[in-house]
């Protein structure tokens, strides 16, 4: 049982380049979430998703963007690359919501140059 | 500013002694999880609260959800170098037309000296 799985592991960028980061999970959960995590300020919500074909915009959505085509997928993209987005992604899953347990992904260590 | 703010930071503390962290909001949630996170690791839950003034033991760490549903603590009694980690908590919040998002805080990273 893989859980939640996140491809790549690590990405070096350059500032203008796009990357998509891929989340696939095999829990059958419903919602999904991407973070990202800095130094000093926790886990911070990008986008998420309650379901198949829906998105909504959490904290710090500016310069991202998320599909989520199949239940068990969930992409994140990055249109035009910037150094304020170096930082470690996780991606989550969970049955039902917030008040269900959310599993995380190893993270994808992102740095942009 | 983020939505639920965890103090302290950071904690460096002698084996054997206790802690208290807090995590804090103005916003009222429909529950609490508590999470601890190894170095190159995500998130793995420890705990959910959900009714206000709960209580939850798991063996030396006690959790308390505030009776407002606003703010909750982690206590742990004798602590051990195998507690060291960051502690993160996280709440649960709907959102109309958008579904119940889960928020984290900003962490509290504990080291626990031998």
């Amino acid at each position: 049982n893989a859980g939640v799985t996140q491809t790549p592991k690590f990405r070096v960028l350059k500032t203008g380049q796009s990357m998509t980061l891929l989340c696939a999970q095999d829990m059958n959960h419903e919602y999904m979430y991407w973070y990202r995590q800095d130094p000093g300020m926790g886990l911070r919500l990008i986008h998420y998703s309650v379901g198949e074909g829906t998105t909504a915009k959490g904290e710090v959505p500016d310069g991202y963007n998320v599909s989520r085509l199949k239940k068990q997928n969930f992409l994140l993209g990055l249109e035009s690359a910037a150094p304020s987005q170096t930082s470690v992604y996780f991606c989550a899953s969970n049955l039902a919501g917030g008040n269900t347990e959310a599993f995380f992904g190893q993270g994808t260590r992102l740095t942009v140059v | 500013t983020q939505l639920l703010e965890q103090s302290p930071q950071f904690l460096s503390i002698q084996e054997g002694e206790n802690l208290t962290v807090y995590c804090n909001s103005s916003s009222v949630f429909s529950s609490l999880q508590w999470y601890r996170q190894e170095p190159g690791e995500g998130p793995v839950l420890l705990v959910t609260v959900v009714t206000g003034g709960e209580v939850k033991k798991l063996k030396r760490l006690t959790f308390q959800f505030g009776d407002a549903r606003k703010d909750s603590s982690l206590h742990i009694t004798a602590a051990q170098p195998g507690d060291t980690g960051l502690y993160l908590c996280a709440g649960a919040l709907f959102r109309y037309n958008a579904g119940n998002m889960l928020t984290f805080g900003g962490g509290t990273r504990l080291m626990v000296k031998p």
